[in-house]
């Protein structure tokens, strides 16, 4: 079983829609939760880190992490064709350690 | 400020040849990561370095192998190239140790092993 589980999509959604992309994960000893986005032929950039449970806010994107149930979330609202990219889940278990990252899924956001 | 370089931006090699990528972190940053991201595998971890010191390795074989320099930059090596390392190459940076401090990635090297 891999430790990080994501949906590889891929998923198309009309402008103005609301997305939510999800991961799934297995060691309990995961603390920080991040969403990170990659556009084409370029590195990944971190869109939101969650330390612990909770939930996170920041514009139009909101994190959830849900420790008992191992799943964490990423909600996009008023999704905007620039948001076309594919987004990957990571987490570690420390700050400090390298991350265990998901497949990614691959988002269209059609105008 | 810089982001984080790398180089080359491409590499093609044949198989059994080996094949070195370099890494330049962010200014300030002592921390280097590497990571591969295989073609629907999602990014797995390769290499840590901080302060000069291998501090953890993926579950990668040892022809895969690095090192940090004095000013932090980094090299990856990958000795007796095989078709399946064929893969974007990552190095991200980090700055120094806190409760939390992001991992900041460059753009990449694609080495296709023929």
């Amino acid at each position: 079983q891999k430790e990080v589980e994501q949906d590889p999509g891929p998923l198309s959604v009309p402008e103005g829609a609301i997305v939510s992309l999800n991961c799934t994960y297995s060691n309990s000893a995961f603390q920080y939760f991040m969403w990170y986005r990659q556009y084409s032929r370029k590195g990944p950039e971190l869109l939101m880190y969650t330390y612990s449970s909770g939930n996170k806010e920041d514009g139009r994107f909101t994190a959830q992490v849900d420790k008992s149930s191992k799943y964490i979330s990423l909600f996009i609202r008023d999704s905007q064709p620039s948001d076309s990219a594919t987004y990957l889940c990571a987490m570690s278990q420390t700050g400090a350690n390298n991350l265990f990252f998901g497949t990614g899924t691959r988002l269209t956001v059609i105008p | 400020e810089a982001g984080v370089t790398q180089s080359p931006t491409h590499l093609i090699k044949t198989r059994g040849q080996q094949a070195t990528l370099r890494c330049s972190p962010i200014s300030g940053h002592t921390s280097v990561y590497w990571y591969q991201q295989a073609l629907g595998l999602g990014l797995q971890f390769l290499l840590w370095y901080d302060e000069g010191e291998e501090r953890n390795r993926g579950n990668f074989p040892p022809r895969f192998s690095g090192r940090q320099f004095p000013n932090y930059s980094s090299e990856l090596n990958v000795n007796a190239l095989e078709l399946e390392d064929s893969a974007l190459y990552l190095c991200a940076s980090r700055a120094l140790a806190g409760l939390y401090n992001e991992q900041f990635f460059g753009p990449g090297t694609r080495l296709t092993v023929l």
